[in-house]
């Protein structure tokens, strides 16, 4: 079975600063990654994913993600963060073993970037 | 980017009537189609996966006739919730997948509130 951890409800960080949200995930066989945002009463909004190819993948809104498959994590990374980056972070995985489909979606981490 | 539509965004339905909820995908076709249920300061619940022109694979735990599901295009899927009931508000999701191996992406929400 596969599954996300999101260790942290909550992030603070200052404005300005760099910013991690950290996931980790289990799977069978390779992970799709991906990470979402959903802000208050509205869907999801796709920021970035890892298919195959390069660790480090750039997504929107200055967002990426470095996936490091010995630790299985997936972090998700800004150098440098904005209050309109204040909202719900979403990390998910798809296993790809046997064709499988279901994406798997986190807990949510919930970002603050202060003033 | 590939954008999904829900429409309503928000109803209110008295207790025992039954509330249809559409999700298009508007410009891409989409052979899989999900539908989520999020809960207040919750993940994303997976109710079910539709695959156009095939019946709906439901999760374990969620009631088939209660929420009937009809992907009758590549661009529209339809969840009804039938003879609604209180507990059955929340935040219902739906996302379509572009592609075998492509992220999915969200309609913005659908807001059931049942009296």
């Amino acid at each position: 079975a596969q599954s996300v951890a999101q260790p942290e409800d909550q992030v603070n960080v200052a404005e300005g600063n760099p910013l991690t949200v950290k996931c980790t995930y289990s799977v069978s066989g390779n992970p799709y990654l991906f990470w979402y945002v959903q802000y208050p009463n509205r869907g999801l909004q796709f920021l970035l994913k890892y298919i195959t190819g390069d660790n480090l993948v750039k997504g929107s809104y200055g967002f990426e993600a470095e996936f490091n498959k010995s630790q299985t994590s997936f972090h998700l990374k800004k150098p440098s963060a904005l209050v309109s980056d204040s909202a719900l972070y979403f990390c998910a995985v798809r296993d790809t073993f046997r064709g499988y489909q279901k994406v798997t979606f986190g807990i949510g981490t919930k970002l603050q970037v202060i003033p | 980017g590939a954008v999904v539509s829900q429409h309503p965004s928000r109803v209110i339905c008295k207790s025992g009537t039954s509330v249809k909820i559409e999700c298009r995908s508007l410009d891409f076709q989409a052979t899989t189609m999900f539908w989520y249920r999020q809960f207040p300061k919750q993940s994303l619940m997976l109710m079910a996966t539709s695959n156009e022109g095939s019946k709906a694979t439901y999760e374990q735990g969620v009631e088939k006739d209660k929420f009937l599901i009809n992907h009758a295009s590549l661009t529209l899927s339809t969840l009804t919730v039938t003879s609604a009931h209180p507990e059955d508000s929340s935040f219902y999701i739906c996302s379509a997948r572009d592609g075998g191996a492509g992220e999915q992406y969200f309609g913005p929400g659908t807001r059931l509130t049942v009296t």
